[in-house]
C-alpha cells in the first residue's frame, strides 16, 4: 500500500462542475503539498497545507489532519484546468515529499 | 516565491551518451532536490544537493550514474551519464523555501528521450 494514495486516478467533468479530488496518506506528515502538472511536465505548486482550509481563485484545498485526508476542489472548471494534479506529503520524520500516483483531469467544454 | 529555469527543456539523444542538465534559481536557497518522472508514474526523488556537501542519493541511485555539481546557491547540475533508453523520463529540480516553511518550488522539467 502507497503511504499516499489519491483517487480518483482518472476524472473527467463537464465544463462548469465541481470537481473533488482525493489524498489520504499513512504516515505522520509536517505539510501536504498539490502541485499540478500540466502535459508539458512543468509542475506547479497550488498550494501547502498543514491545516485547516485555504483558498485560491477557484481552488480550494482542505486538510484533516486526525483523518489523514486532504482534498482539492475546483468549482466552476474550465477546460484549462485540464491537468495532473499530485499531492505529496512532506513527512515529518524524513522531510522529504512522498508523492502519490496523481489524479489526470479531463475537463471537456 | 523561487522561479526556477532549466535547460534543457528537453533533448533526444543516443544510448550510451551523457546529458548535463541544469537548474537555476533566481534566489538563493539551501537545499535543491533532483527527482525523475518516467512515463506514467510519479516523481521519485533522486538526490538532494546542498551547497559545500557531496549530494545524497536515495536509494537506486548513485553517483557514477547521476553525478551532481551544486557549485553555488543559486546553480545545479545533474548528468545523466551512461544514458539507456530506461532513462527516458522528465527530470526536475525543486528548492526548498529558505525561510522553512515546507514550501517547495518546481523547475519546468527537462523531457529525455533515449533511443
Amino acid at each position: 500500500k502507497n503511504e499516499v494514495e489519491q483517487s480518483p486516478q482518472n476524472l473527467t467533468a463537464q465544463e462548469g462542475e465541481f470537481i473533488t479530488i482525493n489524498c489520504s496518506y499513512s504516515v505522520g506528515i509536517s505539510a501536504l503539498h498539490w502541485l499540478q502538472q500540466h502535459p508539458g511536465g512543468g509542475i506547479v505548486s497550488l498550494f501547502m497545507l498543514s491545516s485547516g482550509k485555504k483558498k485560491h481563485g477557484r481552488l480550494i484545498a482542505t486538510i484533516n489532519i486526525q483523518e489523514k485526508h486532504s482534498s482539492l476542489h475546483i468549482t466552476a472548471s474550465h477546460p484549462r484546468d485540464s491537468a495532473v494534479y499530485i499531492c505529496a506529503a512532506l513527512g515529518g520524520a524524513t522531510n522529504k515529499l512522498i508523492f502519490g500516483t496523481g489524479t489526470l483531469l479531463a475537463v471537456q467544454p | 516565491s523561487a522561479v526556477i529555469s532549466q535547460k534543457p527543456s528537453r533533448d533526444i539523444c543516443q544510448r550510451g551518451t551523457s546529458l548535463t542538465i541544469q537548474c537555476q534559481v533566481d534566489s538563493q536557497v539551501t537545499m535543491m532536490f533532483w527527482y525523475r518522472q518516467q512515463p506514467g508514474q510519479s516523481l521519485t526523488l533522486i538526490a538532494t544537493a546542498n551547497q559545500g556537501s557531496e549530494a545524497t542519493y536515495e536509494s537506486g541511485f548513485v553517483i557514477d550514474k547521476f553525478p551532481i555539481s551544486r557549485p553555488n546557491l543559486t546553480f545545479s547540475t545533474l548528468t545523466v551519464s551512461n544514458m539507456s533508453p530506461e532513462d527516458s523520463s522528465i527530470y526536475l529540480c525543486s528548492v526548498e523555501s529558505r525561510d522553512s516553511s515546507y514550501e517547495q518550488y518546481f523547475g519546468p522539467g527537462t523531457r529525455l528521450t533515449v533511443t
